[in-house]
């Protein structure tokens, strides 16, 4: 069990730009979330796939952002025409897919800066 | 809406206890509890189901009333690798596979 991998640890990028995040979960969990946390909060829940199959997704989450989990392994978190409130930290979590909801296994995340 | 969690802060001297409170307006068939500590990732703690069961390991333990839709994280003797945000997280009935995480609960276990 390696853990949930994010990469890159920290992105600066300028409004109007877009960015791509990536997420490796837990080679055996079929369940793949991801989460935004801003200062203070507890995390808030952006998207989740079962496998490959987007299942569910945010309705406060703006057209900007499309997640992508290809052959149900790695995903992918794309945020087009970055705003300043798109600053935050973007934590991918894996779990397995016994429960309902089971534990999840968070990686160390993606801080994005957006000047 | 998210849970709301009590206290907001809370400080302790080492071997003092706890007890965090975590509500919702939905109904729930689950409610899990994870420590975040500064810089790092939420770590899973313990899931509790609906059924009104109460877990625990060590000097960490919580209970769950899915009839308030409320509930408690025990923490005894605290030490101080306790220190850290708590968050509850919560699965709502008929709400798909996804937790919705509370407000948050600060905890600093001092000598």
């Amino acid at each position: 069990d390696t853990g949930v991998s994010q990469n890159p640890r920290h992105k600066i990028t300028k409004r109007g730009q877009n960015v791509t995040f990536r997420c490796d979960p837990i080679s055996e969990h079929n369940r793949l979330y991801w989460y935004r946390q801003t200062l203070g909060q507890g995390p808030e829940f952006l998207t989740y796939f079962q496998n490959e199959a987007q299942l569910e997704k945010s309705r406060l989450l703006s057209d900007r952002f499309s997640a992508e989990r290809p052959k149900g392994s790695f995903s992918t978190l794309e945020i087009q025409r970055t705003e300043q409130g798109d600053s935050a930290m973007y934590l991918c979590a894996s779990s397995p897919g016994r429960a309902l909801v089971a534990d999840l296994h968070f990686g160390n995340g993606t801080r994005l800066t957006v000047t | 809406q998210q849970p709301v969690q009590s206290p907001q802060a809370v400080i302790l001297r080492e071997g003092e206890d706890a007890v965090i409170n975590c509500s919702s307006s939905k109904a729930l068939y689950s409610v899990h509890w994870y420590r975040q500590k500064h810089g790092e990732a939420p770590v899973f703690l313990m899931i509790l189901l609906k059924g009104g069961e109460q877990k625990g390991h060590d000097k960490i333990s919580a209970s769950f009333n899915e009839k308030k839709q409320q509930s408690s994280l025990y923490l005894t003797a605290s030490q101080l690798s306790y220190s850290g945000t708590y968050f509850c997280g919560t699965a709502e009935t008929g709400g798909g596979n996804k937790l919705t995480f509370g407000t948050g609960t600060q905890l600093k276990v001092e000598l």
